[in-house]
Order: C-alpha cells, then structure tokens, then sequence
C-alpha cells in the first residue's frame, strides 16, 4: 500500500475484555514498531520487531500486551484483560531498515476505548 | 536514559508570522532527530529528518536546525498559515533503540 495502515480505526471495548489491532506496514520496510499516545502524555515505544530477528520488547507496560509479525509484514498487537488505563491511541510506524538514519512513518492509529 | 522536551507547549500566532519551535535532549549522543505534525484525531506526519551528521534541512517554508552538542533543535515556520495548526513532535533516535519523543508543541495560527 501507498502508507502505513491501521485497523480498527477504534475500538471500544469492556474492562476485561482482549483486544487485537492490526498494522499493515509499507511494503518492503523490514522495522515495523508499535507506539502507545495516551491522553496528555507523550508518545512512547511499546516494542519493534526488525526482520527475522527476535522483537525488542522492552517497551510493553505489562505482560497483559503481545505483538507478532506473521511473514515479516503485517503485525497484531494483543492486549488481554484489558484495564482502563489502557486506553490510549496506539500508533504502529514502518521504516525501510531498522536504524537511525531511517526515516519511520506512521500510521492513523487506533484509538482504544476501556469503558 | 534520553528525555526530550519541547517548549513552548502550546503557541498562538497570527497569520503571516514567522515562528520558532524548540527542542531538546538530554543525551547528545544521537543519531538522528525527526519532526512531526500531528493533526487532531489522526496519526503523525513525517516532516524532517536531520541526521546526526547535518546541521539543518529544509521544505519549503520548514527549516530544522541540529546543535548535537548542546542538545537542542529548532523547527522554523516561515510566512505561518492557518493550515499549519497543528501538534508538532520532535523525536531523537539513539543509537540501537525506537524514537524518543517530546510532549510536542500545540500550534494555532489565526486568521
């Protein structure tokens, strides 16, 4: 696709509940990393996953929150027994490599919803 | 561990005006700094990016500038516009690890 694609656009689900969104990253970017913007906080880096190498999951808040990267492309965020605290918008970004002098574009997000 | 910060955080201007964001970051060992437009309700929008080894880069009416030594980076918006209201985020790519961003700067440009 043209650009980083997110779905659902948003989610509202019960306290308790897991949630899975989706990123279809650009084609041929190799680094995907998923970001969480919770209301009035900044932007800050839940994990990355970088070609076949093992993700980097320093970043996820507790062990509540997975992600997977089926076939080097298209990522699953998974947030079980979802708590309210978790709503945020979460942000997923593509870059052609992982590294610093690579550009990562992003995504709409999607905006959760923890009633 | 890398802190980011960005002031002011909110700023209003009138149309035509030239203005100045800032940021800086506390580790200067980066490899490169990029900054964003947010939009209310959507995601971010890549504008620059400067690499460690530049000093500024520039589209159209945007310019960065990179001072790695003393921590800091400037977004520039000349002739301002109504469309450039906006949230814009500065973010700093250490070496081995994903962004690390400021609270970003609220902009509002008035017709």
């Amino acid at each position: 696709g043209a650009g980083v694609s997110q779905s659902p656009s948003n989610k509202v689900t019960e306290k308790g509940k897991d949630v899975e969104l989706r990123c279809d990253p650009i084609s041929g970017h190799t680094a995907l990393y998923w970001y969480r913007q919770s209301l009035g906080q900044g932007l800050e880096f839940l994990i990355y996953f970088q070609g076949n190498s093992a993700p980097d999951k320093s970043g996820l808040p507790s062990d509540r929150f997975s992600a997977e990267r089926t076939g080097g492309s298209v990522s699953t965020l998974t947030i079980q027994r979802t708590q309210q605290e978790d709503s945020a918008v979460y942000l997923c970004a593509s870059s052609l490599r992982q590294g610093p002098y690579n550009e990562q574009f992003f995504g709409p997000g999607t905006r959760l919803t923890v009633l | 561990k890398q802190e980011v910060t960005q002031i002011p955080a909110a700023l209003s201007v009138p149309e035509g005006e030239n203005l100045v964001l800032n940021c800086s970051f506390t580790d200067s060992a980066i490899y490169n700094l990029q900054w964003f437009r947010q939009d209310p309700g959507k995601g971010l929008t890549s504008l620059l990016l400067i690499q460690s080894s530049q000093r500024e880069q520039t589209s159209g009416r945007l310019n960065a500038s990179l001072d790695k030594s003393s921590g800091r980076s400037t977004l520039y918006i000349a002739a301002s516009q109504p469309g450039d209201s906006a949230t814009y985020l500065c973010a700093v790519g250490p070496s081995n690890t994903p962004l690390v961003f400021g609270k970003g700067t609220r902009l509002s440009v008035i017709a």
